[in-house]
């Protein structure tokens, strides 16, 4: 069964480093999402991505966020320079119908000290 | 007001329980539903879209009724493996496909 994957599953960085998280969402899949959960708290909406441009972002994604699918398969979340609250696990996700389920992959742990 | 709210729970019930869960969505537009479990540390994953006419899979049984703006869903015969947090998600039409979660509630299932 397709499934989106993530790497690397744990990040650990210093403040102010740049991190990049990458996803490979399911291949027939046209939509692609980025959310984040800080530990305890409810999953956020960061970015949903459609015919490679942005399609909606929310407050959370600031000038530190942005996003690329650099080729046919790979989607990253790049956060410029990271800071302590940027602690969460980040997840992908994607579907092939914006109206349908979203398929999410395992999650990106990120650590800054 | 939270765009999805659902109960705080948490709730624990013995093995066999029947349990449900209540979540309300504020924005009329809201076109799609979707119950998702998260087991610890994990990525959500996918239970049960939700329509119009309800629907049931098992012992899982979700109901919508939009003129409410109110989404349930109904677990039978609890089992162990059932403890997660249950998150309540909701699609605006238009929104390019982005989901609103709830906060979760979260579900322990005890011998």
């Amino acid at each position: 069964e397709p499934e989106v994957t993530q790497t690397p599953s744990h990040q650990v960085t210093q403040m102010g480093q740049e991190v990049i998280l990458r996803c490979v969402p399911i291949s027939n899949h046209l939509y692609f999402y980025w959310y984040r959960q800080i530990l305890g708290q409810k999953v956020e909406f960061l970015v949903s991505f459609y015919n490679n441009e942005i399609s909606e972002k929310s407050e959370i994604f600031d000038d530190q966020f942005s996003v690329e699918r650099p080729d046919g398969s790979n989607f990253t979340l790049k956060i410029r320079s990271t800071k302590l609250e940027d602690s969460a696990m980040y997840f992908c996700a994607s579907t092939r119908d914006r109206e349908n389920e979203q398929f999410f992959g395992p999650g990106t742990r990120l650590t800054v000290l | 007001r939270k765009e999805v709210e659902q109960d705080p729970g948490p709730f624990n019930v013995p093995e066999g329980a029947t349990v449900a869960f209540n979540c309300t969505y504020s924005n009329s537009a809201s076109q799609s539903f979707f119950w998702y479990r998260q087991d610890c540390r994990k990525e959500p994953k996918l239970l049960m879209s939700v329509y119009s006419s309800g629907n049931e899979d098992g012992r899982f049984t979700a109901q919508l009724n939009r003129a409410s703006q109110y989404i349930s869903l109904l677990i039978r015969d609890s089992k162990l493996s059932d403890s997660a947090t249950y998150l309540c998600v909701v699609s605006v039409r238009g929104n390019a496909g982005k989901s609103t979660f709830g906060d979760g509630t979260t579900l322990t299932v005890k011998p």
